[in-house]
């Protein structure tokens, strides 16, 4: 069985700083990673995805993500944060080549202040 | 536009009574997903179908609960004899067309048990 580990429930961030979402999954076929967002009264919308090939997956606006295989890790980072960036950041698996069943994470609430 | 309508949007009633939400995705996709998430939390896998079958269950799905999707294209989910444990953001998605296991979510159907 597959499972992912979010070590932070909140990350207050001033904005224009750095930022890294921490996220470590369990799995013991190959997978398929995951970060989703979703931002206040809306629903989940797909940020990145790694599926194979580059280990290191950018989504358009600025975050990137790189997956280690030997620290079975997908952290999330983001070199400069917004305030528009204020939202709720969920890691998510799926085994590949399967039902495609996401297991997420349980969340990291980015809180950018000004 | 993700493509994933649901209905209705918010549901409140009181315990004891059953309850029947609504998803309807795009046509021309195969896969359609059941979440559940409560508040501070991650989606939880509740079943899935490939066409009208239902291919997995997860063992959060109690016996109150079941899922339809008659036609492979619309489906419900019903719960019976709600409970306040119950309460919590239904989610329904489609899969992309490639089957990476990406997946579009609607934005949700809120139920609230009294």
């Amino acid at each position: 069985a597959q499972s992912v580990t979010q070590l932070d429930s909140q990350v207050p961030v001033f904005e224009e700083a750095p930022v890294e979402l921490r996220c470590n999954y369990s799995s013991s076929v190959s997978v398929y990673l995951f970060w989703y967002v979703q931002y206040p009264n809306q629903g989940l919308q797909l940020l990145l995805k790694y599926l194979s090939g580059s280990t290191l997956v950018e989504s358009i606006n600025g975050f990137e993500a790189e997956f280690n295989k030997s620290q079975t890790s997908f952290h999330l980072r983001k070199p400069s944060v917004h305030i528009s960036d204020t939202a709720e950041y969920f890691c998510a698996v799926s085994e590949s080549g399967a039902g495609n069943m996401l297991t997420f994470g349980g969340g990291t609430r980015l809180m950018v202040k000004p | 536009d993700t493509g994933v309508s649901q209905d209705p949007r918010h549901k409140i009633t009181k315990r004891g009574q059953n309850v029947t939400f609504r998803c309807d995705p795009i046509s021309e996709h195969n896969r359609l997903y059941w979440y559940r998430q409560t508040l501070g939390q991650g989606p939880e896998f509740l079943t899935y179908f490939q066409n009208e079958a239902q291919l997995e269950k997860s063992r959060l799905l109690s016996d109150r609960f079941s899922a339809e999707r008659p036609k492979g294209s619309f489906s419900t989910l019903e719960i019976q004899r709600t409970e306040q444990g119950d309460s919590a953001m239904y989610l329904c998605a489609r899969e992309d067309r490639d089957n990476t296991g990406e997946l579009f979510f609607g934005e949700g159907s809120r139920l609230t048990v009294l």
